[in-house]
Order: C-alpha cells, then sequence, then structure tokens
C-alpha cells in the first residue's frame, strides 16, 4: 500500500483565495483525520469521519474551513477565504478500528 | 521544514547510549497510548502504543512504560542512533472515542 497520499505537498496563495486540501486514506481503513500542525499550536485535530460520514468537527477553526469524505477513498479540507494565520502544515491520517493513525506527509500551506 | 515548536523541550544524548523521553498525559479516562516520531518534513510516524490495562510494552528497540496512578508515559529507546534524531510525540485517546490528543513533542538529538 502508497500509504497516505496528501496532495499538493506545498501551496502558496494570497489571503482571499480559496484554498483546497485533497488527501486519499489507506485503502480499507474506515477513519479519516485531519490535522493542523503549527509552531505555536502543536498538532490538532481539526475533524474526522467514520465511514465517511464527519464525527467530530470541534477541531474546526471557524466558519471558513469545511471537509467532506465524498467516498471511502477520497476527503477534502477546504479553506474559504484563507488567511495568512492559516499558514500550516496540514496533515491527513487513516486508521482501522481504534488502532494507529497512519499519517500522510502533510500540505505545507503558506497565505500571504 | 519546520514542524514543531521552537521552544520544544530538548534531550541530548550520546550515540549507542539509551534515551528515555517523558510525557504527562491529561486524562485519566484515557485507554489508549501512542508514541509517534516525526522526521523533519515529514508526518509523524507511529513507532509504539500501549493500552491502559498494561503497564510495559516492547518493541525492537523501544519499551513504552505508562503508570496510571500519576498519568506519566515514557518512551525508552535502546542504544540510540543517528536515525532516532526527530520529534517524538506522545498522544492520548479518550475512551470511547477515537480521538488523539498530542502533547507538545521533546526533540530527540544524538550526539557523535
Amino acid at each position: 500500500d502508497a500509504g497516505v497520499i496528501q496532495s499538493p505537498r506545498h501551496e502558496v496563495t494570497e489571503m482571499g483565495q480559496e484554498v483546497t486540501l485533497r488527501c486519499k486514506p489507506i485503502s480499507g481503513h474506515d477513519y479519516l483525520f485531519w490535522y493542523r500542525q503549527t509552531m505555536m499550536r502543536g498538532l490538532e485535530l481539526l475533524i474526522y469521519f467514520n465511514n465517511n460520514v464527519p464525527i467530530d468537527d470541534s477541531g474546526m477553526p471557524e466558519d471558513r474551513f469545511s471537509a467532506k469524505m465524498p467516498n471511502a477513498s477520497f476527503s477534502t479540507l477546504k479553506i474559504q477565504p484563507s488567511e495568512p494565520r492559516d499558514s500550516a502544515v496540514y496533515f491527513c491520517a487513516s486508521s482501522l478500528y481504534n488502532n494507529e493513525q497512519f499519517f500522510g506527509p502533510g500540505t505545507r500551506l503558506t497565505v500571504l | 521544514g519546520e514542524s514543531v515548536g521552537l521552544h520544544l523541550p530538548t534531550l541530548s544524548v550520546q550515540e549507542g547510549d539509551n534515551s528515555i523521553i517523558n510525557c504527562a498525559y491529561s486524562n485519566s479516562a484515557s485507554d489508549y497510548f501512542i508514541w509517534y516520531k516525526q522526521e523533519s518534513g515529514k508526518g509523524p510516524q507511529f513507532i509504539i502504543d500501549i493500552r491502559s490495562n498494561m503497564d510495559k510494552r516492547q518493541g525492537q528497540r523501544v519499551t513504552v512504560l505508562l503508570n496510571k496512578t500519576v498519568k506519566h508515559l515514557s518512551l525508552q529507546i535502546a542504544a540510540t542512533q543517528p536515525g532516532d534524531s526527530a520529534v517524538y510525540f506522545c498522544a492520548e485517546n479518550l475512551q470511547g472515542a477515537q480521538k488523539l490528543v498530542f502533547g507538545q513533542g521533546t526533540r530527540l538529538t544524538i550526539n557523535p
């Protein structure tokens, strides 16, 4: 298995633009997680899905952030409009049942 | 690439020595704990896990100890190698929830 795949790996955009981050979980995993990592706040859980259904989105910072999982092999995290304070590394992770989470390589987002 | 805070606790050890990384977790209801390793520019990588019904678990060159009385977790790395240089995170999972809460991390550096 190729592991969790994220795209793009790097994204540079201007304030106010829409940003879409993509994730393909490990095949067969039933949980998918989106995290954000910053110097100031460390690694934070934004939202997670079980069997494509959002279970807990309490970590989503505000309405500018949204996440979808239209099928078992694809998820998106969208920021609209983006702001400089959204600059961070965004990780997607997947897991099978209540076991260890496997992380993707991350998307480094820079909002100018 | 920077993926962790500027003021992380740092542990420096000599190559070949044993390393012990400590972590205090916050919730007595947590029943599953994981150690992750994060190298620069990469996503966190699973090292070892332990459930709350155990107090010790061993892997290859790594041992995790759990002390529920004082809510303390430690990771021991035997015969530390240059490739062990990374930031190490502990994470706890609340009982009944598929939701990891990560610690701030400890940077491990290896002296030749």
